[in-house]
Protein backbone atom coordinates (compact mmCIF):
# COMPACT_ATOMS: atom_id res chain seq x y z
CA UNK A 1 0.00 0.00 0.00
CA UNK A 2 1.42 3.36 -1.35
CA UNK A 3 1.33 5.70 1.99
CA UNK A 4 3.05 9.11 2.23
CA UNK A 5 4.21 11.24 5.31
CA UNK A 6 4.37 14.55 6.39
CA UNK A 7 6.32 16.29 8.74
CA UNK A 8 7.64 19.65 9.61
CA UNK A 9 4.66 21.82 10.02
CA UNK A 10 4.30 24.64 12.74
CA UNK A 11 3.82 28.19 13.76
CA UNK A 12 6.53 30.22 12.32
CA UNK A 13 6.80 33.78 12.30
CA UNK A 14 6.93 36.00 8.84
CA UNK A 15 10.40 35.98 7.10
CA UNK A 16 11.48 32.53 8.54
CA UNK A 17 12.00 29.27 7.28
CA UNK A 18 10.66 25.88 8.18
CA UNK A 19 11.67 22.51 6.08
CA UNK A 20 8.44 20.09 5.76
CA UNK A 21 9.53 16.68 5.20
CA UNK A 22 6.92 13.89 3.37
CA UNK A 23 8.35 9.80 4.12
CA UNK A 24 6.73 7.45 1.31
CA UNK A 25 6.70 4.08 1.26
CA UNK A 26 4.94 1.04 -0.37
CA UNK A 27 5.96 2.05 -4.40
CA UNK A 28 9.61 2.08 -5.85
CA UNK A 29 9.82 6.02 -4.77
CA UNK A 30 13.09 6.61 -7.16
CA UNK A 31 10.55 5.85 -10.41
CA UNK A 32 7.93 8.33 -9.72
CA UNK A 33 8.30 12.76 -9.54
CA UNK A 34 6.62 14.17 -6.07
CA UNK A 35 4.83 16.95 -5.97
CA UNK A 36 4.04 19.84 -2.97
CA UNK A 37 0.18 21.41 -2.50
CA UNK A 38 -1.40 23.39 -0.36
CA UNK A 39 -5.14 24.71 1.36
CA UNK A 40 -4.51 27.73 2.26
CA UNK A 41 -7.59 27.68 5.35
CA UNK A 42 -11.33 27.52 3.91
CA UNK A 43 -9.62 27.91 0.28
CA UNK A 44 -9.29 25.63 -2.35
CA UNK A 45 -6.21 23.70 -3.60
CA UNK A 46 -3.07 25.45 -4.47
CA UNK A 47 -0.02 23.39 -7.07
CA UNK A 48 3.50 24.31 -4.87
CA UNK A 49 6.68 22.15 -6.47
CA UNK A 50 7.15 18.72 -8.07
CA UNK A 51 10.90 17.16 -8.54
CA UNK A 52 11.56 14.35 -10.79
CA UNK A 53 12.12 10.96 -9.71
CA UNK A 54 16.35 11.38 -10.15
CA UNK A 55 15.80 15.00 -8.73
CA UNK A 56 17.05 16.38 -11.82
CA UNK A 57 14.34 18.71 -12.59
CA UNK A 58 12.40 20.67 -10.20
CA UNK A 59 9.39 23.09 -11.00
CA UNK A 60 7.50 25.57 -8.82
CA UNK A 61 4.28 27.88 -9.19
CA UNK A 62 5.10 31.82 -9.75
CA UNK A 63 3.73 32.41 -5.73
CA UNK A 64 6.52 30.21 -4.27
CA UNK A 65 9.10 30.57 -6.79
CA UNK A 66 12.65 31.49 -5.87
CA UNK A 67 11.78 31.18 -1.73
CA UNK A 68 10.68 27.29 -1.99
CA UNK A 69 13.06 24.24 -2.95
CA UNK A 70 12.33 20.73 -2.59
CA UNK A 71 14.24 18.19 -2.69
CA UNK A 72 14.69 14.35 -2.52
CA UNK A 73 16.95 11.65 -0.43
CA UNK A 74 15.99 8.41 -2.76
CA UNK A 75 18.39 6.11 -0.12
CA UNK A 76 15.62 7.48 2.97
CA UNK A 77 12.68 7.60 0.42
CA UNK A 78 11.89 11.57 1.94
CA UNK A 79 11.39 14.46 -0.62
CA UNK A 80 11.39 17.83 1.63
CA UNK A 81 10.06 21.16 0.70
CA UNK A 82 12.44 24.00 2.27
CA UNK A 83 10.72 27.39 2.76
CA UNK A 84 12.29 30.94 3.18
CA UNK A 85 11.09 34.10 3.51
CA UNK A 86 7.65 33.05 5.04
CA UNK A 87 4.43 34.89 4.50
CA UNK A 88 1.30 35.13 6.08
CA UNK A 89 -0.37 34.25 2.95
CA UNK A 90 1.56 30.67 3.14
CA UNK A 91 -0.45 29.76 5.96
CA UNK A 92 -1.99 26.27 4.93
CA UNK A 93 -2.30 22.72 5.15
CA UNK A 94 0.85 21.22 2.96
CA UNK A 95 0.76 17.87 1.05
CA UNK A 96 2.64 15.38 -0.85
CA UNK A 97 1.58 13.87 -3.36
CA UNK A 98 3.20 10.91 -5.30
CA UNK A 99 3.98 11.55 -9.30
CA UNK A 100 3.18 14.17 -11.38
CA UNK A 101 -0.53 13.38 -11.63
CA UNK A 102 -0.79 13.90 -7.77
CA UNK A 103 -2.55 10.05 -7.57
CA UNK A 104 -1.55 9.55 -3.77
CA UNK A 105 -2.14 12.30 -1.26
CA UNK A 106 -0.32 12.20 2.40
CA UNK A 107 -2.43 13.30 5.13
CA UNK A 108 -0.73 16.76 5.75
CA UNK A 109 0.99 19.23 7.76
CA UNK A 110 -0.32 22.40 9.24
CA UNK A 111 1.89 25.60 8.47
CA UNK A 112 0.72 28.68 10.22
CA UNK A 113 2.90 31.65 9.66
CA UNK A 114 2.05 34.87 12.35
CA UNK A 115 3.99 37.14 14.66
CA UNK B 1 0.11 29.14 -17.04
CA UNK B 2 -3.24 26.80 -18.13
CA UNK B 3 -5.80 28.29 -16.09
CA UNK B 4 -9.15 26.04 -15.11
CA UNK B 5 -12.17 27.67 -14.48
CA UNK B 6 -14.53 24.60 -12.49
CA UNK B 7 -18.27 25.47 -12.27
CA UNK B 8 -20.73 25.47 -10.25
CA UNK B 9 -18.77 26.63 -7.25
CA UNK B 10 -21.38 24.98 -5.51
CA UNK B 11 -24.20 22.81 -5.68
CA UNK B 12 -27.60 21.61 -3.96
CA UNK B 13 -28.86 18.05 -4.62
CA UNK B 14 -30.72 15.40 -3.24
CA UNK B 15 -29.84 11.70 -2.73
CA UNK B 16 -30.09 9.30 -6.13
CA UNK B 17 -29.70 12.98 -8.32
CA UNK B 18 -27.49 12.90 -11.17
CA UNK B 19 -24.61 15.66 -10.97
CA UNK B 20 -22.81 17.11 -13.19
CA UNK B 21 -19.76 19.70 -12.78
CA UNK B 22 -17.71 21.17 -15.35
CA UNK B 23 -13.91 21.97 -16.02
CA UNK B 24 -12.39 24.01 -18.64
CA UNK B 25 -8.85 24.58 -19.13
CA UNK B 26 -7.85 28.06 -20.96
CA UNK B 27 -5.63 25.83 -23.77
CA UNK B 28 -5.85 21.98 -24.29
CA UNK B 29 -4.53 19.59 -22.25
CA UNK B 30 -5.24 16.79 -24.20
CA UNK B 31 -6.70 14.30 -21.37
CA UNK B 32 -4.25 15.39 -18.62
CA UNK B 33 -6.72 15.66 -16.35
CA UNK B 34 -7.74 14.16 -13.16
CA UNK B 35 -10.42 14.78 -10.49
CA UNK B 36 -10.79 14.90 -6.86
CA UNK B 37 -13.04 14.32 -3.71
CA UNK B 38 -12.21 15.97 -1.01
CA UNK B 39 -14.38 15.97 2.98
CA UNK B 40 -13.52 18.08 5.68
CA UNK B 41 -10.53 17.59 7.60
CA UNK B 42 -9.53 15.04 5.10
CA UNK B 43 -6.99 14.65 1.95
CA UNK B 44 -7.81 14.50 -1.67
CA UNK B 45 -8.67 11.76 -3.10
CA UNK B 46 -8.35 11.16 -6.47
CA UNK B 47 -11.55 9.72 -8.47
CA UNK B 48 -10.42 9.89 -12.04
CA UNK B 49 -7.25 9.85 -13.75
CA UNK B 50 -6.51 10.70 -17.34
CA UNK B 51 -10.16 12.50 -17.90
CA UNK B 52 -12.10 9.21 -17.85
CA UNK B 53 -10.39 6.78 -16.33
CA UNK B 54 -12.26 5.46 -13.06
CA UNK B 55 -9.64 4.96 -9.99
CA UNK B 56 -8.87 1.35 -8.44
CA UNK B 57 -11.77 1.25 -5.72
CA UNK B 58 -13.93 4.16 -6.70
CA UNK B 59 -17.39 3.36 -7.25
CA UNK B 60 -18.89 3.31 -10.87
CA UNK B 61 -21.71 5.80 -10.47
CA UNK B 62 -18.55 8.22 -10.89
CA UNK B 63 -17.24 8.92 -14.45
CA UNK B 64 -14.95 11.81 -16.14
CA UNK B 65 -15.59 12.66 -19.89
CA UNK B 66 -13.95 15.27 -22.36
CA UNK B 67 -10.91 16.36 -24.08
CA UNK B 68 -8.59 19.52 -25.04
CA UNK B 69 -10.54 22.28 -23.01
CA UNK B 70 -13.85 20.87 -21.98
CA UNK B 71 -13.99 18.38 -19.08
CA UNK B 72 -16.89 16.75 -17.07
CA UNK B 73 -17.48 14.22 -13.55
CA UNK B 74 -20.65 13.27 -13.38
CA UNK B 75 -22.08 11.74 -10.26
CA UNK B 76 -24.97 9.00 -11.15
CA UNK B 77 -27.02 8.60 -8.37
CA UNK B 78 -25.79 10.51 -5.26
CA UNK B 79 -24.95 8.93 -2.13
CA UNK B 80 -25.09 10.17 1.21
CA UNK B 81 -21.41 9.48 1.63
CA UNK B 82 -20.77 11.51 -1.89
CA UNK B 83 -21.37 15.26 -0.19
CA UNK B 84 -18.30 17.03 -0.53
CA UNK B 85 -16.00 19.22 -2.38
CA UNK B 86 -14.68 18.49 -5.75
CA UNK B 87 -11.56 19.60 -7.82
CA UNK B 88 -10.22 18.91 -11.15
CA UNK B 89 -6.51 19.16 -11.54
CA UNK B 90 -4.67 19.66 -15.01
CA UNK B 91 -1.22 18.29 -15.38
CA UNK B 92 -0.49 18.80 -18.96
CA UNK B 93 3.20 18.51 -19.79
CA UNK B 94 5.59 20.28 -17.72
CA UNK B 95 4.32 22.20 -14.43
CA UNK B 96 2.93 24.32 -12.91
CA UNK B 97 0.50 22.72 -13.24
CA UNK B 98 -3.14 24.01 -11.53
CA UNK B 99 -6.96 23.18 -9.90
CA UNK B 100 -9.87 24.58 -10.25
CA UNK B 101 -11.53 26.36 -8.07
CA UNK B 102 -13.96 23.73 -6.38
CA UNK B 103 -17.35 22.68 -6.46
CA UNK B 104 -19.04 22.08 -3.03
CA UNK B 105 -21.60 19.49 -3.45
CA UNK B 106 -24.68 19.70 -0.21
CA UNK B 107 -27.35 17.92 0.39
CA UNK B 108 -30.38 19.30 -0.69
Amino acid sequence: EVQLLESGGGLIQPGGSLRLSCAASGFIFSNYAMSWARQSPGKGLEWVAAIGGSGGVTYFADSVKGRFIISRDNSKNTVSLQMNSLRVGDTAIYYCAKDWDMDVWGQGTTVIVSS
Amino acid sequence: AIQMTQSPSSLSASVGDRVIITCRASQGIRDDLNWYQQKPGKAPKVLIYSASNLQAGVPSRFSGSGSGTDFTLTISGLQPEDFATYYCLQHHTYPPYSFGQGTKLEIK
